[in-house]
């Protein structure tokens, strides 16, 4: 067990919906990563915050949100959504504020859009 | 800007069989390096870590040597076990005005019986 809680695990929408994503991160870890795991396997990265603040943003698009909230837990907000948005969401958490700190992962939200 | 690239799969190999998944990196100043591994309907969990030139991380039989003068951090392992099947992730995390953590493709093993 990881310690990082993501929920729904599964879940099945229609385009053009919006849906909201959760993650609670392990224990005494200030950061939240997000990540999109596409079929063939590939890890996007989509962003990271740290204590509350953005700390770096990659290949998100614009219909796509995340905030970090004070309890530290985050949320990641998908809209309009596209056929192509199918995928397994996952969320990481580490300490945030050294090299050497690993990742936690959580076990993934898969999401189809049909 | 910092990548890392590692060979493509998937490799298929028989139980008890030497295995060798290649890494290279690209980095500016000292990043750690990285093994995460993902069990089928799994998150990455990590494997090893390595946070300077030449140090050995190892676990559960796998090892790799942070080679800094090859930018390398190929995985081995010298027996397969079919429990071995997965996706291996090589990624690197370094400090870019935030410490961010960049991920392979990812390499997926198949162990046979």
């Amino acid at each position: 067990d990881s310690g990082v809680t993501q929920t729904p695990k599964h879940l099945i929408t229609a385009t053009g919906q919006r849906v909201t994503l959760r993650c609670s991160p392990r224990s005494g870890d200030l950061s939240v990563y997000w990540y999109q795991q596409s079929l063939d396997q590939g890890l996007q990265f989509l962003i990271q915050y740290y204590n509350g603040e953005e700390r770096a943003k990659g290949n998100i698009l614009e219909r796509f949100s995340a905030q970090q909230f004070p309890d530290l837990h985050s949320e990641l907000n998908l809209s309009s959504l596209e056929l192509g948005d199918s995928a397994l969401y996952f969320c990481a958490s580490s300490r945030g504020d050294r090299a050497n700190s690993p990742l936690h992962f959580g076990n993934g939200t898969r999401l189809t859009v049909t | 800007g910092n990548s890392v690239t590692q060979m493509e799969g998937p490799v298929t190999l028989s139980e008890e069989a030497f295995l060798t998944i290649n890494c290279t990196y690209t980095a500016t100043g000292y990043p750690s390096l990285f093994w995460y591994v993902q069990y089928p309907g799994e998150g990455l969990q990590l494997l090893l870590k390595a946070t300077k030139a030449d140090d050995k991380g190892s676990n559960k039989g796998f090892e790799a040597t942070y080679r800094k003068e090859t930018t390398s951090f190929h995985l081995e392992k010298g027996s397969v076990q079919v429990s071995d099947s997965a996706v291996y992730f090589c990624a690197l995390t370094a400090n870019t005005g935030g410490f961010k953590t960049i991920f392979g493709a990812g390499t997926r093993l198949f162990v046979k019986a």
